[in-house]
């Protein structure tokens, strides 16, 4: 069973549309997150929810709505898609993270957006 | 604030050693990580290191860190094509969140 699945794994769509990700995890892991990897490979966290609740919201436009309907599940949410939201995102879990524990993430493995 | 930097490329020959280097800003960081990413997946963690520790080893790799230079870096021994990825080091900033390097492309030739 794969830890962290995710999907789609491509999506290719037009400018304007709305679209959504979807991500599970069967960790058991409390916190998970989006991050978004753009062409020169460099990973930028999004979001992260602890037990349905967010934590962290990175400067991301509002058109960017994670959603969390249990601790299992978060899922994103892209409305009025642009040409520079073309990226891979990724979705990960851990453990609850606190300052100074061992933070290791768990990805999955990835959505290729493509807006045209 | 915090930055972790690493040079973008490094090329070897099979059964040579990698050398992958890494520095990083924050100093507060408990742990400093090597993810690994392979073409078309996700992120895996690759080993970690604590900062009270100069190196640690797990078979083919070697961390080694420098805390007073903020400098980390990686040696995997006797490299593999199977080993030919991105490389990721990563530190933890003061709110436990992970801030991770550009990536460090490994190409390895037979």
């Amino acid at each position: 069973d794969t830890a962290v699945s995710q999907t789609p794994k491509y999506l290719v769509t037009q400018m304007g549309n709305d679209k959504s990700i979807k991500c599970e995890q069967n960790l058991g892991h409390d916190t998970m997150y989006w991050y978004k990897q753009d062409s020169k490979k460099f990973l930028k966290i999004m979001f992260s929810y602890n037990n349905k609740e967010l934590i962290i919201n990175e400067t991301v436009p509002n058109r960017f709505s994670p959603k969390s309907p249990d601790k299992a599940h978060l899922n994103l949410h892209i409305n009025s898609l642009e040409l520079g939201d073309s990226a891979v995102y990724f979705c990960a879990s851990s453990q609850l993270a606190k300052q100074g524990t061992n933070e290791k993430l768990f990805f999955g493995s990835g959505t290729q957006l493509s807006v045209l | 604030g915090e930055d972790v930097e690493q040079s973008l490329f490094l090329s070897v020959r099979e059964g040579d050693s990698s050398v992958i280097n890494c520095t990083y800003t924050d100093s507060s960081s408990t742990y400093l990580y090597w993810y690994k990413q392979e073409p078309g997946a996700g992120l895996q963690l690759l080993t970690y290191i604590f900062s009270n520790m100069d190196m640690k080893q797990d078979q083919r790799l070697t961390v080694l860190l420098n805390k007073k230079d903020k400098h980390l870096s990686l040696r995997i021994a006797d490299t593999q094509t199977g080993d030919s990825a991105i490389y990721f080091c990563a530190e933890t900033d003061q709110g436990g969140k992970l801030i991770f390097g550009q990536g460090t492309e490994l190409s390895v030739k037979p």
